[in-house]
Parts: structure tokens; C-alpha cells; sequence
């Protein structure tokens, strides 16, 4: 079974509408994280988190949202959606010296 | 700010070509570096790091040095092979400069082997 999870793995939404992006992990590591990936941009960072009681702001947090509901579960939200979002998003962890990320499959996401 | 540039692709090359991917990066701590792959349709992996300079981080054949004087970090592979095309990532990671945490990444270099 793979350690990063993500669901859904593809999804397409409308403008305005709320969507929530979950991410699982197994590998019992304290530091979580949100990436999105946009063509020839890279990976940037949205939000993380050291443990439950620790989010942070990334690069471009603005338009996103997130809960961190155990050391397992780290989710995104986008309060309302705009097409400007659309892009493959990952989560990652860490571990505690930070020596390797570990990246979950991605959500492709779609706002129309 | 800490940013990270490499080559842009995408890079065609025959199989069992020599394959230099250049990667440099600006940082105000003494970050680690880092080389991710993405393979189609899948998230990244690590290839290989190196945490300090003059480290040379190694995986799979591929190869890259740490270089502290030219703030480089360039990949490298003797012979590539059809299996080795994907999008690879050069990164970052700076706390010690007192920067966000998470990595910084470059934009990416598409790399094709043709048969």
C-alpha cells in the first residue's frame, strides 16, 4: 500500500464551489505539506504543517485553506474555486531531519 | 528570496547518451539540494541529495556534486536509457537560512530518450 494517499485523484468543479482535497499518510511522520504543480512553474508551496497544532503559510496560501485533523491527515480546501486553480496538487511528509520529502500521488484538479 | 534554476526542457536524447541536466541556486543559509523524478501519470520521488558541500549524491547511475563555489548542483548519467524519461525536479531546502519550511523547487526539465 502506498504511504502518501491522496483522493480524489481527479476532479473537475465550477467556479464558486467548494472543494476539499484530503491526504493520508502511514508513515507516522509529524511534518505535512501542500504543493501545487502548474506547468512549466515548478512546484510551490500552499500551506504546512508540524503537527496538529502547527499551520503555516507557504508561498501561495491565498484562496486555500486547510485542516489537519490528526498526524495522519492533512486536507486542502478552496473555499470557492476559480479557474486560476487549476492544477495538479500534491501533499507530502517529511521526516524528522528532514532529509526526504515523500509525495502522494496528486489530485488533478479542474475548475471551470 | 532562495530560488532554484535549471535547464529548461524539454531535452531529446538517444538512448545510451551522456545526459547533463544543469541546476544552480540562490540561498541564504547552507541549504540541502536535492534531485526529484516524476514519471508520467505519478507524484515525485527523491533520486538522490546531498546535505552539504562537496557531497556527491548517487542513485540509479545518475550523479550530482554539491558545489558550494558555483552554487551548482548538476545531474548527471553515463548512458540513459528509454525507462529513464520523466520531468526532473531540482530542489532546495534552506531552514537554516530561516525560511519557510518545505522545499523550493526549480520548474522542472522534461527529459526524452528516443530508442
Amino acid at each position: 500500500d502506498a504511504d502518501v494517499t491522496q483522493t480524489p485523484r481527479n476532479r473537475i468543479t465550477k467556479t464558486g464551489k467548494r472543494i476539499m482535497l484530503e491526504c493520508s499518510q502511514t508513515k507516522g511522520h509529524d511534518r505535512m505539506y501542500w504543493y501545487r504543480q502548474d506547468p512549466g512553474l515548478g512546484l510551490r508551496l500552499i500551506y504546512y504543517s508540524f503537527d496538529v497544532k502547527d499551520i503555516n503559510k507557504g508561498e501561495i496560501s491565498d484562496g486555500y485553506s486547510v485542516s489537519r485533523q490528526a498526524q495522519a491527515k492533512f486536507s486542502l480546501s478552496l473555499e470557492s474555486a476559480i479557474p486560476n486553480q487549476t492544477a495538479l496538487y500534491f501533499c507530502a511528509t517529511s521526516d524528522p531531519g528532514f532529509n526526504e520529502q515523500f509525495f502522494g500521488p496528486g489530485t488533478r484538479l479542474t475548475v471551470l | 528570496g532562495d530560488s532554484v534554476t535549471q535547464m529548461e526542457g524539454p531535452v531529446t536524447l538517444s538512448e545510451e547518451a551522456f545526459l547533463t541536466i544543469n541546476c544552480t541556486y540562490t540561498a541564504t543559509g547552507y541549504p540541502s539540494l536535492f534531485w526529484y523524478v516524476q514519471y508520467p501519470g505519478e507524484g515525485l520521488q527523491l533520486l538522490l541529495k546531498a546535505t552539504k558541500a562537496d557531497d556527491k549524491g548517487s542513485n540509479k547511475g545518475f550523479e550530482a556534486t554539491y558545489r558550494k563555489e558555483t552554487t551548482s548542483f548538476h545531474l548527471e548519467k553515463g548512458s540513459v536509457q528509454v525507462s529513464d524519461s520523466a520531468v526532473y525536479f531540482c530542489a532546495l531546502s534552506d531552514r537554516s537560512g530561516g525560511g519557510a519550511d518545505g522545499l523550493t523547487f526549480g520548474k522542472g526539465t522534461h527529459l526524452i530518450i528516443q530508442p
